[in-house]
């Protein structure tokens, strides 16, 4: 049971360029998310899904885009690359019901350059 | 507009019991208190959540006052490799569609 799956772990983009985050799951989850976080920090909202064709904002949704296709996957998308979106970004999953926990990805690292 | 307060960080001695608070002063009725970790460099995990009972899994215990304002995360026998950051989060059930929202936490650091 892979859980939450991050792609890539590490990634340099430099300022302008493109990229897209993968995030995949395999429990069937409904609500996944995407959050961020700066060194020194905690976790910052991006965007969210409640399922499949279905997302919303988060706190900092500036210049991300999402989409979500399938149950399984819900990658991040990064145009025109900005220093400011150097970050920690972190997946995660979960049923949506109060008594099961988000599961987490162990994150991708990207430094914009 | 964070809804907890914890402290900025903390000490514990290895095997002792490492009491970690909350204040959630403005928890509405229907809101959960939740408890997540975060291990350097990790993605968060999971620890605890309640209402209003006192709550015990394998990994903690989460004690929360009558009044629901505050409340104490418990690691009964802290090990090296409870050090972590620790987030106390307030969320509402009735919120479907929408997320958990983290604030700084609290550092633990256990030392022996």
């Amino acid at each position: 049971n892979a859980g939450v799956t991050q792609t890539p772990k590490f990634r340099i983009l430099k300022i302008g360029q493109s990229m897209t985050l993968q995030c995949a799951q395999d429990m069937n989850h409904n609500y996944m998310y995407w959050y961020r976080q700066d060194p020194g920090m905690g976790l910052k909202l991006i965007y969210y899904s409640v399922g499949a064709g279905i997302t919303d904002k988060g706190e900092v949704p500036n210049g991300y885009n999402v989409s979500r296709s399938t149950t399984e996957d819900f990658p991040l998308r990064l145009e025109l690359a900005a220093p400011s979106q150097t970050s920690v970004y972190f997946c995660a999953s979960s049923q949506g019901q109060v008594r099961y926990g988000y599961t987490f990805g162990s994150g991708t690292r990207l430094t914009v350059v | 507009d964070a809804k907890t307060t914890q402290p900025t960080s903390m000490d514990c001695a290895e095997g002792r019991a490492a009491n970690l608070p909350c204040n959630h002063s403005t928890i509405s009725g229907n809101e959960y208190v939740y408890w997540y970790r975060q291990i350097h460099s990790q993605g968060p995990q999971y620890i605890i959540h309640g209402l209003k009972n006192n709550e015990t899994n394998e990994m903690a215990s989460l004690i929360i006052t009558e009044d629901r304002k505050s409340s104490t995360l418990i690691l009964p026998h802290a090990t090296l490799r409870d050090t972590a950051v620790y987030y106390c989060i307030v969320h509402s059930a009735n919120q479907a569609g929408t997320a958990l929202i983290f604030g700084k936490g609290t550092t633990l650091s256990v030392s022996s």
